[in-house]
């Protein structure tokens, strides 16, 4: 069965403050995604890497940075958290070719900026 | 833009009646097409996916899809709604982004399950 984790599960931080959202797969994929999901909006791709050490922007990436430091740890980073960031965050992993059209998804880390 | 639409934010049934699920997509040439399930307090799990062939594709838990090229439609459906299937479902599709297929979701179809 494939996992993945995320920490904290929820978080609480005033505007200007900043957060470190983890993500870890134990699938032996190769890539690895952050989502925020919001209301009316679906789930949308902040960032995404297909390696340890590699990054890519997704489409909504404006106000977070993101770090793969291993093949199973995937970080998003709020260095100036802002109440529009308020968001359940998905991260998310997959293997290549059509095996990236499955992603495994882990539970969700629901964050509130103050 | 290539695009999934689900026109329906929200869908009540009763348990044991009939469910669709309508997801419109807008896409230049043939799709590859995805539904996904959020079940309460989880993460979103892959459901059936289509891949150009036979229009009507299986997934899990007995929900099926169809695929309507003249209708640019890929909606979901099942024969017998249970209390379990109470969830929120997404609609995806594949996007070629530069060298990198990722997939784009709609905004989800809220669906509750009544006794």
């Amino acid at each position: 069965e494939a996992a993945v984790t995320q920490s904290p599960r929820n978080k609480v931080t005033v505007t200007g403050g900043n957060v470190t959202l983890s993500c870890r797969q134990t699938n032996s994929h190769n890539y690895m995604y952050w989502y925020r999901q919001d209301t009316g909006h679906g789930l949308r791709l902040i960032h995404y890497s297909y390696g340890a050490g590699n990054l890519q922007i997704g489409d909504v990436p404006d106000g977070y940075k993101a770090t793969r430091t291993t093949q199973e740890d995937f970080f998003l980073l709020l260095e100036l958290a802002s109440p529009s960031q308020t968001s359940l965050y998905f991260c998310a992993s997959s293997g290549t070719g059509e095996g990236g059209d499955t992603q495994y998804f882990g539970p969700g880390t629901r964050l509130l900026v103050l | 833009a290539q695009s999934v639409t689900q026109p329906d934010a929200r869908v009540t049934v009763s348990e044991g009646a009939s469910l669709q699920l309508r997801c419109k997509y807008s896409y230049f040439g043939t799709p590859y097409l995805f539904w996904y399930v959020q079940y309460p307090r989880q993460g979103l799990q892959l459901l059936l996916k289509y891949y150009p062939g036979d229009p009507v594709v299986q997934g899990v838990n007995g929900f099926e899809a169809e695929f309507s090229k003249s209708n640019s439609s890929f909606h979901l459906r099942k024969a017998s709604v249970h209390w379990s299937d109470w969830a929120v479902y997404f609609c995806a599709v594949r996007v070629l982004s530069g060298s990198f297929n990722k997939l784009t979701f709609g905004a989800g179809t809220r669906l509750a399950v009544c006794p």
